[in-house]
């Protein structure tokens, strides 16, 4: 079983829909979760990261945390064309910089 | 404010011979971890230096090894090239070793023929 595992793509969304990217973690011991935005071909590029249970909203993102049933999502309200990418979930520990990544979910969002 | 800068961008290797990535980190970071990805993979940890030292090492051999300088620059160097050692190199840095908010540079591509 792979530590951090994302729903497998790609997902298709029509502009201004709402895109929902989910992940799940198979160690308790993660304390902090990323999610990554990745263009083909570059970096990834932090969108928000969420330590606590609940919701965390950030513009037209909001990340959720349930740590019981050890699932991360991310929201994407009124999705645009340029949010067409591949979204990277990644869990993190108290003693920083290691984060385990997962295998990326691509959302491609159509006009 | 200059960020994560990498190089070189892209190379191309042979079988059996070495390589050196270079990395300097974002102004104010003293921590740099690389990391690599294989193409349609997430990226997988190599290793956290701190202090000049290796502070976490994830599950890759010890052909993978690195360095840091005085100034929190790296290097990664992968020796004994394999085929599957062909992917993109990441560094990312940040302050501290208790801090999770990375940020990365734009990769090194490494091709092995």
């Amino acid at each position: 079983q792979k530590e951090v595992e994302q729903n497998s793509g790609p997902l298709s969304v029509p502009e201004g829909a709402i895109a929902s990217l989910n992940c799940t973690y198979s160690d308790r011991g993660s304390q902090s979760f990323f999610w990554y935005r990745q263009y083909s071909g570059k970096s990834p590029e932090l969108i928000m990261f969420i330590y606590s249970n609940g919701d965390k909203e950030d513009g037209r993102f909001t990340a959720q945390l349930n740590k019981a049933s050890q699932y991360v999502s991310l929201l994407i309200r009124d999705s645009q064309p340029s949010d067409s990418a591949t979204y990277l979930c990644a869990g993190g520990y108290n003693q920083g910089g290691k984060l385990i990544f997962g295998q990326g979910t691509e959302l491609s969002v159509k006009p | 404010d200059a960020g994560v800068t990498q190089s070189p961008t892209h190379l191309i290797k042979t079988r059996g011979q070495q390589v050196t990535l270079r990395c300097s980190p974002k102004s104010g970071h003293d921590t740099v971890s690389w990391y690599q990805q294989a193409l349609g993979q997430g990226p997988q940890f190599i290793f956290q230096y701190y202090e000049e030292e290796e502070r976490q090492r994830g599950n890759f051999p010890d052909r993978f090894s690195g360095h840091q300088f005085p100034n929190y620059s790296s290097e990664l160097n992968v020796n004994a090239l394999l085929l599957g050692d062909s992917a993109l190199y990441l560094c990312a840095s940040n302050q501290g070793t208790g801090a999770n908010v990375l940020t990365f540079g734009a990769g090194s591509r490494l091709t092995v023929l």
